[in-house]
């Protein structure tokens, strides 16, 4: 049973160019959440994603990010016209479903994003 | 979700039980208490949960005290593989999503 993929592992962009991050949770897990940590930083969440829906995206900034999970395939995190700033490691988790405290989230490796 | 509060950093020497503590005094009936560690540059790994009882895994142990406000995580024989910051994390379930609030976390650094 494959863990949580997310891919690329590093991604380089220049400042104005957009980013696209992929996440393939889990086999039969139907939640995915993001997280980001900024350099020297902890682990913040961004944003909560069942199939096609977006449940909680109180961590997500309000321009210039946004996430789906669609149907068929990878959660996509996609961030627009990149700046300096949105250097960071980005997570990925996913878990089974959320009607019990009891349930882990499993994370993947992250995104390292960089932009010159 | 409840706060909880940790030591900024610890060492142990190998082959040596790693003790890390954790209060959570305002922790509720339904809570649980995660632990969590990201070894520099990774992904967090789950490492153990509980509510009430004690647990063990292959990984670690948890003691959680009989009022629920603090518990221990031990890592029974400490290597140098257990470098990494542990996140002591109380979750509640919430309508709106199960996700995990992460803190500052304590620094584990394992000597030879």
């Amino acid at each position: 049973n494959a863990g949580v993929m997310q891919n690329p592992r590093h991604l380089v962009r220049r400042r104005g160019q957009e980013a696209r991050l992929r996440c393939s949770p889990m086999k039969g897990h139907s939640h995915v959440y993001w997280y980001r940590q900024l350099p020297e930083e902890g682990l913040k969440f961004m944003v909560y994603l069942q199939k096609e829906n977006i449940i909680d995206e109180s961590g997500m900034p309000k321009e210039r990010f946004s996430a789906e999970f669609p149907k068929e395939g990878p959660s996509i995190l996609r961030i627009q016209q990149v700046v300096r700033g949105d250097s960071a490691a980005y997570f990925c988790a996913s878990s089974r479903y959320i009607r019990t405290t009891n349930e882990k989230l499993f994370f993947g490796s992250g995104t390292q994003l960089s932009v010159l | 979700d409840a706060k909880t509060t940790q030591p900024t950093s610890m060492d142990c020497a190998e082959g040596r039980a790693a003790n890390l503590p954790c209060n959570h005094s305002t922790i509720s009936g339904n809570e649980y208490v995660y632990w969590y560690r990201q070894i520099h540059s990774q992904g967090p790994q789950y490492i153990i949960h509980g509510l009430k009882n004690n647990e063990t895994n292959e990984m670690a142990s948890l003691i959680i005290t009989e009022d629920r406000k603090s518990s221990t995580l031990i890592l029974p024989h400490a290597t140098l593989r257990d470098t990494a910051v542990y996140y002591c994390i109380v979750r509640v379930f919430e309508t709106s999503g199960s996700r995990l609030t992460f803190g500052e976390g304590t620094q584990l650094t394992v000597n030879p």
